[in-house]
């Protein structure tokens, strides 16, 4: 089974902090993905990256950047955190020309004070 | 972003009822995901549908890929207290030389023993 990790489950954050979310995977998926999930307003895609050193801009980027400098690795970063980014954040994979499936991780909860 | 609409959007049924909920769009898509969401973790995949028409079963769960691709529906029969979660859907389409996932906006689910 694929596993896609997220460090954490759950973050509590200073505004003003620089947070960094961690996202792992095992299957060797070139695509990742960052999105967010908010009560009535569904997955909202941040970032995502095709390959290693890739990355595209999704839907909300704004306030946020990401590194894949490893193909299993896909980071989050917050530049400064605002309360407004409080929110769960998933992770996913999948592999490129494949079955087109989306593997999600456990999801990260990050409370901004 | 786009979402799909997904109905209902919240539903209580008694246990060993059959349940069935569906996603709609104006865009057609090739390939159409449903998942699973329990509290505080992530969306785990239940079934993957790839042709118009198409019927997958997973279990107690089916799924159809309606004929215009652009709807489809999810199926769970004789429902235990396990089935609790949120269900969303998820529809692939190919735009601007890229792909996108369009995702619902859930329908919650509780069984009531």
């Amino acid at each position: 089974d694929v596993k896609v990790t997220q460090s954490s489950r759950y973050l509590v954050k200073r505004t003003g902090e620089k947070v960094f979310l961690e996202c792992v995977q095992d299957m060797d998926h070139e695509n990742m993905f960052w999105y967010r999930q908010d009560p009535g307003l569904g997955l909202r895609l941040i970032y995502f990256s095709y390959d290693v050193k890739m990355k595209e801009k999704g839907d909300i980027p704004e306030g946020y950047s990401v590194s894949r400098e490893k193909k299993e690795r896909f980071s989050l970063i917050l530049e400064s955190a605002s309360t407004n980014q409080t929110s769960m954040y998933l992770c996913a994979s999948r592999v490129l020309g494949g079955d087109e499936k989306l593997f999600f991780g456990s999801g990260t909860q990050l409370s901004v004070l | 972003g786009q979402q799909l609409n997904q109905s209902p959007q919240s539903m209580f049924i008694q246990e060993g009822e059959d349940v069935s909920m569906n996603c709609t769009s104006s865009s057609i898509f090739n390939t159409w995901l449903w998942y699973k969401q329990d509290p505080g973790e992530g969306p785990v995949l239940l079934i993957a549908l790839y042709k118009a028409g198409e019927l997958t079963s997973n279990g107690r769960l089916t799924a159809q890929f309606g004929i215009t691709r652009k709807d489809s529906f999810l199926n769970i029969s004789a429902s235990i207290p396990s089935d609790v979660g949120i269900y969303f859907c998820a529809g692939q389409l190919r735009t601007s030389g890229t792909y996108k996932y369009i995702f619902g906006t859930g329908t919650r689910l509780k069984v009531l023993a």
